[in-house]
């Protein structure tokens, strides 16, 4: 079982926004401002859209929004496209020796 | 180019040992912390370890610790991960990960990632 919990799954057609949630608690999420999101299509790595909560790496579509209120981050996505269908994971630094990054279980999103 | 490449994995029988290693290259590897992060099959993405720039600071994921071992060589620019006592359960695929990190030592996000190596333990 993940340490953050995100949906399994999301839906949208070309054009619309979804939001992908990632709870988590006041030691990971909520303590601290350092929320990243990952994008991984099927047999590779996972790339980096979010980091800071809401800071967008070069090269990252501006489609692409993070937020946090609490203990629960989202991940916006405006404008669906085609490409953007694949799992998206929530990560949060989490403060201990032993859980010093946690992840969501990941969100599987399908643009129909 | 920033350039991650895993290698080392294979099959493994319970019990045994594997050690993976990660070539980096196109930045000043001594100057960033790294990590491994896991994922096995049709699973999520879990994180193992973290080794400081200088490796003077180590930590390991719970499930982790106590059997696998992750160092560095700063002049080859080579991250490694000593497995032993391998389970069924350390099967994925195993990622070596840049990490950014604050001037306090708290990781914010890790910006590039190898294309991993393969860990199967089966008898």
């Amino acid at each position: 079982q993940s340490a953050l919990t995100q949906p399994r799954s999301v839906s949208g057609s070309p054009g619309q926004s979804v939001t992908i949630s990632c709870t988590g608690t006041s030691s990971d999420v909520g303590g601290y401002n350092y929320v990243s999101w990952y994008q991984q299509h099927p047999g590779k790595a996972p790339k980096l859209m979010i980091y800071d909560v809401s800071k967008r790496p070069s090269g990252v579509p501006d489609r692409f929004s993070g937020s946090k209120s609490g203990n629960t981050a989202s991940l916006t996505i405006s404008g669906l496209q085609a490409e953007d269908e694949a799992d998206y994971y929530c990560c949060s630094y989490a403060g201990s020796y032993t859980k010093y990054v946690v992840f969501g279980g990941g969100t599987k999103l399908t643009v129909l | 180019e920033v350039q991650l490449v895993e290698s080392g994995g294979g099959l493994v029988q319970p019990g045994g040992s594997l050690r993976l290693s990660c070539a980096a290259s196109g930045f000043t590897f001594s100057s960033y912390s790294m990590n491994w992060v896991r994922q096995a099959p049709g699973k999520g993405l879990e994180w193992v370890s973290y080794i400081s720039s200088s490796s003077s600071t180590i930590y390991y994921a719970d499930s982790v610790k106590g059997r696998f071992t992750i160092s560095r060589d700063n002049a080859k620019n080579s991250l490694y991960l000593q497995m032993n006592s391998l389970r069924a359960e350390d099967t994925a695929v195993y990622y070596c990960a840049r990490g950014h990190i604050t001037i306090f030592g708290v990781v914010t996000h890790f910006d590039y990632w190898g294309q991993g190596t393969l860990v199967t333990v089966s008898s």
